[in-house]
């Protein structure tokens, strides 16, 4: 099974900031790797996928990254909203596997 | 957009055997893959299994011995079935899905859960 390695498990962060969560995949995945927004008591949702495509109504400031194994979520100045777990998933091949999440306060 | 809605027993004993329902709507099951995916309280997210437009599935590794997810397209509905359950697998558990076939390995479209309790 292809193992997913999210950092850091919790962050603190300010509006002024830059936020950045990263996802290793324990082999190569190519770039079917997507993120996903999950706030308390509500299913998770879909932020990006192909590592780097925007979902539909996903603002701006979300972007996403990819080197190698190696992937990245940043927030640009979030806001107060952004608050929630984040959780990365990877479907290159069955089994699929979530990240341990990240759990963002602002 | 497509929907779905998962139907379950809220409160089952261990040893016995859970069976949690997805209906789905505005969506081919014959079209998308439809995934089972649970979270324990104050835990992450676990992929349970999916099972593919063609009726094929595939499952947790960890899980496969005691999952079964199966279909009736007739009904719009896909079953999770997991056995032999312990007080750990109380979570809620999720269906999820796709919009597009142009995307099929993401999971744009979730249901609200369905809160399990396993109590002995």
């Amino acid at each position: 099974d292809i193992q997913m390695t999210q950092s850091p498990a919790s962050l603190s962060a300010s509006l002024e900031e830059v936020v950045t969560i990263t996802c290793k995949a324990s082999q190569g995945i190519d770039d079917y790797l997507s993120w996903y927004q999950q706030k308390p008591g509500k299913s998770p949702q879909l932020l990006i996928y192909d590592a780097t495509n925007l979902a539909d109504g996903v603002p701006s400031r979300f972007s996403g990254s990819r080197s190698g194994t190696q992937f990245s979520l940043k927030i640009r100045r979030p806001q107060v909203d952004d608050s929630g777990i984040y959780y990365c998933l990877q479907s290159f091949s069955t089994p699929w596997t979530f990240g341990g999440g990240t759990k963002l306060e602002l | 957009q497509v929907q779905m809605k998962e139907t379950g027993p809220g409160l089952v004993q261990t040893t016995q055997t859970l069976s949690v329902a997805c209906t789905v709507s505005r969506f081919s099951l014959s079209s998308y893959g439809v995934h089972w995916i649970r979270q324990a309280p104050g835990k992450g997210l676990d992929w349970l299994g999916v099972i593919w437009g063609d009726g094929n599935t595939n499952y947790n590794s960890a899980l496969i011995s005691r999952l079964t997810i199966s279909w009736d397209p007739s009904k719009s509905q896909v079953f999770l079935t997991m056995n032999s359950l312990h007080t750990d697998d109380t979570a809620v558990y999720y269906c999820a899905g796709n919009n597009s076939p142009r995307i099929w390995y993401v999971l744009d479209a979730w249901g609200q859960g369905a809160s399990v309790t396993v109590s002995s």
